[in-house]
């Protein structure tokens, strides 16, 4: 079946630009993630979603990142007034909560540069 | 917060070597994945191990939660094996936010 998918693949915009990053989960997975990988380092966590709320927004760097998610189903990363130091890979992860396996499954990242 | 060192930070092989790769983590965590990204960046689940032992194909992986720590096996390592292993764990509530290691740069040579 289809895996995760990430809209754009790459991005790269002008400094204090907002943009928009879509993630497409697993057809059935109720849990989704935000994460975000700087260059050469690993993976920092953002923000979930379980179904459409967010339990868990503590990763989110500033109040520049907000997510939102609709449906149960799309998720959408907005970045506003982007900073250089917001260049990085960012990576969504959808996961079935279901008996006693939680694993996650990741997309391929969008790579965002800002110039 | 949990820290999670893997070791060692890098390693090189030549092709049908066997190597172990370490997983320490601070806290007592849920859950436990082995990724392997590779070249392009796309991360690729290994493993889904909390606890106990599990094997494919050529790799294996054992996790033992009471002395926190987990170890993943490559036997006769190949060219494609290359790229960055990240032990990830999982903390409070199950299905929540992974915390990932800083990985371990493997590059295998013909």
């Amino acid at each position: 079946g289809a895996g995760v998918s990430q809209s754009p693949s790459n991005k790269v915009t002008e400094k204090g630009k907002d943009v928009e990053l879509r993630c497409d989960p697993i057809s059935g997975h109720t849990a989704l993630y935000w994460y975000r990988q700087r260059l050469g380092q690993g993976l920092e966590f953002l923000i979930y979603f379980q179904g459409n709320s967010a339990p868990d927004k503590s990763g989110l760097p500033s109040d520049r990142f907000s997510a939102e998610r609709t449906g149960e189903s799309v998720s959408t990363l907005t970045i506003q007034r982007t900073q250089q130091e917001d260049s990085a890979v960012y990576l969504c992860a959808s996961s079935l909560i279901a008996g006693e396996s939680y694993e996650q499954y990741f997309g391929p990242g969008t790579r965002l540069t800002v110039t | 917060g949990i820290q999670v060192e893997q070791s060692p930070p890098d390693l090189i092989l030549q092709e049908g070597a066997n190597s172990t790769l370490r997983c320490n983590f601070s806290d007592s965590v849920n859950n436990l994945q082995w990724f392997h990204q590779n070249p392009w960046g796309q991360l690729i689940n290994l493993f889904y191990i909390p606890s106990g032992t599990k094997q494919n194909g050529r790799l294996s992986a054992t996790t033992v939660a009471t002395e926190r720590y987990s170890l993943l096996y490559i036997s006769s390592s190949q060219t494609t094996d290359s790229g960055v292993y990240f032990c990830a764990v999982e903390l409070g509530q199950a299905g929540t936010a992974l915390i990932f290691g800083k990985g371990t740069t493997l590059s295998v040579s013909s």
